[in-house]
């Protein structure tokens, strides 16, 4: 079983459509995130929820918005999307009670804007 | 804000070779740091986690070490495969995670 998955695995659109990834965890995390890798592999948090509060919220368009409906699903809706959102975007989850537990990753989305 | 480095960016050597890889970064007051490695096209794995108020950890080939006065980690990896080659990343954790760039990682048969 996939501990952190997330869907779709690639994505293609047109600037301007809106689109959703979501991402579910069957680790029992109470804590998920989302990151976006850019093209030079450098990973920068976007969101970072912890039992459905939002607790990180770093500088990132309002045109992104993060939606978790269970500890266990962490969802990343983003509209009018533009050509600079073209990246890789990763969930990842952990035990925030625990600040020695391993950060686990899913496989990445990643998006192309066209 | 903290700041994560590693050096190199890009590391080449034959199959079999012991190498080091290498991590700093600006704030020491850290809960943990990890290694993690990236395959193309796929997710980080983490490697080893140190927790700050220990030196190193061992994994198999993999030693990490920890020197959080210094603001330095290493990555110890023991007789090279070409398996090993991948993109490997650090992290350490505050308030959140902060990474470095990563260093790939080539192993030549």
């Amino acid at each position: 079983d996939t501990a952190v998955s997330q869907t779709p695995k690639y994505l293609v659109t047109q600037m301007g459509n809106d689109k959703s990834i979501k991402c579910e965890q069957n680790l029992g995390h109470d804590t998920m995130y989302w990151y976006k890798q850019d093209s030079k592999k450098f990973l920068k948090i976007m969101f970072s929820y912890n039992n459905k509060e939002l607790i990180i919220n770093e500088t990132v368009p309002n045109r992104f918005s993060p939606k978790s409906p269970d500890k266990a699903h962490l969802n990343l809706h983003i509209n009018s999307l533009e050509l600079g959102d073209s990246a890789v975007y990763f969930c990842a989850s952990n035990s925030e009670n625990s600040r020695n537990e391993k950060l686990f990753f899913g496989s990445g989305t990643q998006l192309s804007v066209l | 804000k903290q700041e994560v480095t590693q050096i190199p960016a890009a590391l080449s050597v034959p199959e079999g070779e012991n190498l080091v890889l290498n991590c700093s970064f600006t704030d020491s007051a850290i809960y943990n740091l990890q290694w993690f490695r990236q395959d193309p096209g796929k997710g980080l794995t983490s490697l080893l986690l140190i927790q700050s108020s220990q030196r190193e950890q061992t994994s198999g080939r993999l030693n990490a070490s920890l020197d959080k006065s210094s603001g330095r980690s290493t990555l110890y990896i023991a007789a090279s495969q070409p398996g090993d080659s991948a993109t490997y990343l650090c992290a350490v954790s505050g308030n959140q995670f902060y990474f470095g760039t990563g260093t790939s990682l080539t192993v030549i048969p």
